[in-house]
């Protein structure tokens, strides 16, 4: 049972351009959605995450948008550069499990 | 900075050999996380322990054991390798409630 949907598998972005990846959830106890990035030979690391209190935070490009009505996250990417080329994960987990459930990953490749 | 270290970035073993991953952690997390990441399927996870001698399976723990003597130190134990457990294994912690630290994985394949 896949507990976290992720789209798309890969996307490929012109430089300057949006970054859209998309992520669905099934279970309404969820109340933590990070997205990880990772770089090829590198292991995840945080790039944002977001609480179901609000519905978007931002840090620098990179924008969280949050549907809770809809069960729906999803990063932007403004402004993609070529060093955003890598693999994003979005997650999820709830209340004090702090198990993280992961979508299978988008690999995003920013063309010069 | 935190350190997540793996001690075998790179591993090629026999069909039923015991395997063990070794994963430190320099930042007195209480959580410690086994995960494997495969084409397509994300990150599962494995195990994870919350204190130390203190486990729980994860998603996919057919197959492999772990073990936290230290604080500092989580194992994963593969008691008979498969090809199908041919995969990259990261380990990660992290504070009680926060952010998860990964190490740079271990790409092991079973022959």
């Amino acid at each position: 049972q896949q507990q976290v949907k992720q789209s798309p598998q890969s996307l490929i972005v012109q430089k300057g351009g949006i970054s859209i990846i998309n992520c669905a959830y099934e279970n309404t106890a969820f109340d933590y959605f990070p997205w990880y990035q990772q770089f090829p030979g590198k292991g995840p690391a945080l790039l944002i995450a977001i609480r179901p209190d609000v519905s978007e935070k931002k840090e620098g490009r990179f924008t969280i948008s949050f549907n809770k009505s809809a069960k729906q996250f999803s990063l932007h990417i403004m402004d993609s550069q070529p060093g955003d080329s890598a693999t994003y994960f979005c997650a999820a987990s709830a209340g004090s499990n702090y198990k993280l459930t992961f979508g299978k990953g988008t690999l995003l490749t920013v063309n010069p | 900075d935190v350190k997540v270290t793996q001690s075998s970035r790179y591993l090629v073993k026999r069909t039923g050999e015991k395997v063990f991953l070794e994963c430190v952690q320099d930042m007195d997390h209480e959580n410690m996380f086994w995960y494997r990441q495969d084409p397509g399927l994300g990150l599962r996870l494995i195990y994870f322990s919350y204190d130390v001698k203190m486990k729980e399976k994860g998603d996919i723990p057919e197959g492999y054991s772990v073990s936290r003597e230290k604080k500092e130190r989580f194992s994963l134990i593969l008691e008979s390798a498969s090809t199908n457990q041919t995969s990259m294994y990261l380990c990660a912690s992290s504070p009680l409630l926060g952010e998860l630290f990964f190490g740079e994985g271990s790409r092991l394949t079973v022959l």
